[in-house]
């Protein structure tokens, strides 16, 4: 079993609908998780965090973490055709393990 | 703006070369980083470093060895390259206390044939 799990997709949504990304994680103990999303050609970048104490919200992404079931969800409200990319679930291990992407494709 | 930069963007290389991909950070930053990414395999780290003369070896360092002899370079050497070895190569780094916040390079794609 890997250790970060995400779905390569592509997931496809209309513009203006919520795109939700999955991402399950093997380690129970696990603390914290990040998002990073990558457009084609370049480089990962980082657009959120969560602990294991709650869900987080900044702007239109909100990122939940479902403990019981192991897993972390990124939901985009109002997705936009710019939201177009891979997004990369990671978990804290004292290093960064990264799942292998799941790519969104939002269709105007 | 944190700016990390390699030093080639795309390098094509023979089978039993060494190689050497160069990666600096302008921002001070204590922690960098080397990955690989493959499709359908993520990011893999390869080496990592949080000091000067500091290495630490990631989930996949067999074939690759690194150097960080100043703070703002952190070098990945392929000691003889194999196709196997052909990949996009990402470098990072990030501050000790944000260690999870890393900033990419835009990454150099090697081609070994």
């Amino acid at each position: 079993q890997k250790e970060v799990e995400q779905n390569s997709g592509p997931l496809s949504v209309p513009e203006g609908a919520i795109a939700s990304l999955n991402c399950t994680y093997s380690d129970r103990g696990s603390q914290s998780f990040f998002w990073y999303r990558q457009y084609s050609g370049k480089s990962p970048e980082l657009i959120m965090f969560i602990y294991s104490n709650g869900d987080k919200e900044d702007g239109r992404f909100t990122a939940q973490l479902n403990k019981a079931s192991q897993y972390v969800s990124l939901l985009i409200r109002d997705s936009q055709p710019s939201d177009s990319a891979t997004y990369l679930c990671a978990v804290n291990k004292g290093k960064l393990i990264f799942g292998q992407g799941t790519t969104l494709q939002v269709k105007p | 703006d944190v700016k990390v930069t390699q030093s080639s963007r795309y390098l094509v290389k023979r089978t039993g070369e060494k190689v050497f991909l160069e990666c600096v950070q302008d921002m001070d930053h204590e922690n960098m980083f080397w990955y690989r990414q493959d499709p359908g395999l993520g990011l893999r780290l390869i080496y990592f470093s949080y000091d000067v003369k500091m290495k630490e070896k990631g989930d996949i360092p067999e074939g690759y060895s690194v150097s960080r002899e100043k703070k703002e370079r952190f070098s990945l050497i392929l000691e003889s390259a194999s196709t196997n070895q052909t990949s996009m190569y990402l470098c990072a780094s990030s501050l000790v206390e944000d260690a999870y916040e890393q900033y990419f390079g835009p990454g150099t794609r090697l081609t070994v044939t």
